[in-house]
């Protein structure tokens, strides 16, 4: 069974700081990898995708993420972060080509940008 | 245009009482999804449908019955609202069961008081 860990429930840092958000996973098979953002009060946002190919994936504001298969991680990393990014961040994975697409949420990792 | 959406917006109902979620999709998406989101952020999901057909049927209790009329609207119907039903009730759609990529409505918040 598939599962996703997301070590940290909440990050502060600063405006215009690096950030890291971490995601580790577990399945039996291969996998896609996911990075979904949650603003305040809305749904829920594709950021980006891991599906085959280059490790590094890059997304939407900024955003990227890598994939390393032998420590079961996808973390998620912005190299300057700013106030519009404060939201909810959601790692997901699901079992690649399955005969139905579940895809299992982490709990998040609330992240607030201080001035 | 919006690609997912939902109504209503908030609900607010009494236990016991029956009610009903709408969801739409105009992305011409062959499978859909519901998920419950509950107050710790937790996202789970509940049922999918593929061009009408159940085929993801978490565990969810018998109260909670999708419809879908057409492979792009997935309604969900609650029976005898419980308090542990307050959440905030999430759509989804891709482009077909095995296409990971989903598209979410912007939710729907139930208060059960």
């Amino acid at each position: 069974a598939q599962s996703v860990t997301q070590l940290d429930s909440q990050v502060p840092v600063f405006e215009e700081a690096p950030v890291e958000l971490r995601c580790n996973y577990s399945s039996s098979v291969s996998v896609y990898l996911f990075w979904y953002v949650q603003y305040p009060n809305q749904g829920l946002q594709l950021l980006l995708k891991y599906l085959s190919g280059s490790t590094l994936v890059k997304g939407i504001n900024g955003f990227e993420a890598e994939f390393n298969k032998s420590q079961t991680s996808f973390h998620l990393r912005k190299p300057s972060v700013h106030i519009s990014d404060t939201a909810e961040y959601f790692c997901a994975v699901s079992e690649g080509y399955s005969s139905a697409s579940k895809i299992i949420f982490g709990s998040g990792t609330r992240l607030s940008i201080r001035p | 245009d919006t690609a997912v959406s939902q109504t209503p917006k908030y609900l607010v109902t009494q236990m016991g009482n029956d009610k009903s979620i709408k969801c739409e999709q105009n992305l011409g998406h062959d499978t859909m999804y519901w998920y419950k989101q509950d107050s710790k952020k937790f996202l789970k999901i509940m049922f999918s449908y593929n061009n009408k057909e159940l085929i993801i049927n978490e565990t969810v209790p018998n109260r909670f019955s999708p419809k879908s009329p057409d492979k792009a609207h997935l309604n969900l119907h609650i029976n005898s609202l419980e308090l542990g039903d307050s959440a905030v009730y999430f759509c989804a759609s891709s482009q077909d069961r095995a296409s990971s990529e989903q598209y979410f409505g912007p939710g729907t918040r139930l208060t059960v008081t």
